[in-house]
Parts: structure tokens; C-alpha cells; sequence
């Protein structure tokens, strides 16, 4: 059974440049979570979507955004880059609504870096 | 709201030892609370979870965690630590029933000397 699987693995950007990071969740799961890593801030909550729609959002700027297709694959997308939303990004999928309903297993995430 | 504190940075440990890598929460309601491995430029891999019932729950690579309500603790344990096992462990919470939200500790270095 395949993982969740995070598209692109690594990838540059300029700043004020856009990003869209894919993530396909287990089969069957239909719950999927962002989050981005950095050294400094550690792992924040971005959004979480279920049946597409998005359930839960962080605390995070408008530039922020993201979609769930019927397929449960999600996207999310950075807009206007800045060198500050260099991190990995990590996308989890779990089987339904909440965490007593499966475990929330973790992609390899994308590593993106602003110049 | 919901919180969680790993208070060490780094965690020393010999080969063979014992390890403990600590954690402490702050929920209302009932906790669902997680554990996951981060090894270098990968992805977060689960250990384990407890989400009701026994309080010592047994996960993946003879890890084991000890859930104390009373404490608002959940340890992370190994009777016997191995060098492979020196990665990033992360404690995380569960917001509620109904959301896969996670909300993650600051991490905690764990180094297995040989």
C-alpha cells in the first residue's frame, strides 16, 4: 500500500514567484493536512481538508491557500514567495474525521527554498 | 487551547540503555496524543498513539509510551537504545473527535553514542 506521496520532492523559487505543492493521501483516506517546518518555528498546522472541504485553518497569511479534489489529492499553493516560507512542507492523510478514527501518517514533504 | 512541551532539546543516551524522551500537555477534554521520528531530510514517521484505554501503549520499533493523566504526561520509552535510533522525535495532540489538526512539540534531539 502506497504512502502518502508528496510532489515535487525538492524545488527553488525566486521570491514573488508561486508555488503549487501536490500531495496524494493513502488510498482510502480522505482527510489531508498541511504543515511547514522550519528550524525556527517547528511544525505549524497550515489547513486541513475533508471530503474538499477545508475544515480547519492556521494561522497563516492569505498568500496561504489550498484545495482538496474529489479524488481526496490535494494542492496547496503559496503565492507572492517570500524568503521567510523557505521550509518543508508536510502534508499527513488519515482515514476520516478525527484521530480516533486512524492513525495521520506523514508524507516525505517538498522542500522548497526562496532565493 | 491546546499545547504541547517537549522540555529537552537533546536527549544523550549509550548504546543499550534505557531512554526516555519526555512530554507534557495541556488539553480540554480527552487527549489523543502522538508520537512520531523525524530522521534527516525526511518526512515524520509515526511511532505510536493513544487515544483511550491501556495507559503504557506499545508502537513501532520496540518504542513504547506511558500516557499519565495526572502527570498530563506522555513519555516516550526504549528499554534498549539503539545508534539507529538517534533522530527528531516529536510529541503532538490531537485537537478534538472531529479534526486531524496535530499540534507538535518543538521537538526533541535524541543521540544513541555506540
Amino acid at each position: 500500500k502506497a504512502g502518502v506521496t508528496q510532489t515535487p520532492r525538492y524545488l527553488i523559487k525566486t521570491r514573488g514567484q508561486q508555488v503549487t505543492l501536490s500531495c496524494s493521501p493513502i488510498s482510502g483516506h480522505r482527510s489531508v493536512s498541511w504543515y511547514q517546518q522550519t528550524p525556527g518555528q517547528g511544525l505549524q498546522f497550515l489547513f486541513e481538508y475533508f471530503s474538499e472541504t477545508q475544515r480547519n485553518k492556521g494561522n497563516f497569511p492569505g498568500r496561504f491557500s489550498g484545495r482538496q479534489f474529489s479524488n481526496s489529492r490535494s494542492e496547496m499553493n503559496v503565492s507572492t514567495l517570500e524568503l521567510g516560507d523557505s521550509a518543508l512542507y508536510l502534508c499527513a492523510s488519515s482515514l476520516a474525521a478525527g484521530p480516533q478514527d486512524g492513525t495521520i501518517y506523514f508524507g516525505e514533504g517538498s522542500w522548497l527554498t526562496v532565493v | 487551547a491546546q499545547s504541547v512541551a517537549q522540555p529537552e532539546d537533546q536527549v544523550n543516551v549509550a548504546e543499550g540503555n534505557p531512554l526516555t524522551v519526555k512530554c507534557t500537555y495541556s488539553v480540554s477534554g480527552n487527549p489523543y496524543l502522538f508520537w512520531y521520528v523525524q530522521y534527516p531530510n525526511r518526512g515524520l514517521q509515526f511511532l505510536l498513539k493513544y487515544i483511550t484505554g491501556d495507559n503504557l501503549v506499545k508502537g513501532s520499533y520496540g518504542f513504547e509510551a506511558e500516557f499519565n493523566k495526572s502527570q498530563t504526561s506522555f513519555h516516550l520509552k526504549k528499554p534498549s537504545a539503539l545508534v539507529s535510533d538517534s533522530a527528531l522525535y516529536f510529541c503532538a495532540v490531537g485537537g478534538s473527535s472531529n479534526t486531524g489538526k496535530l499540534i507538535f512539540g518543538q521537538g526533541t534531539t535524541l543521540q544513541v553514542k555506540p
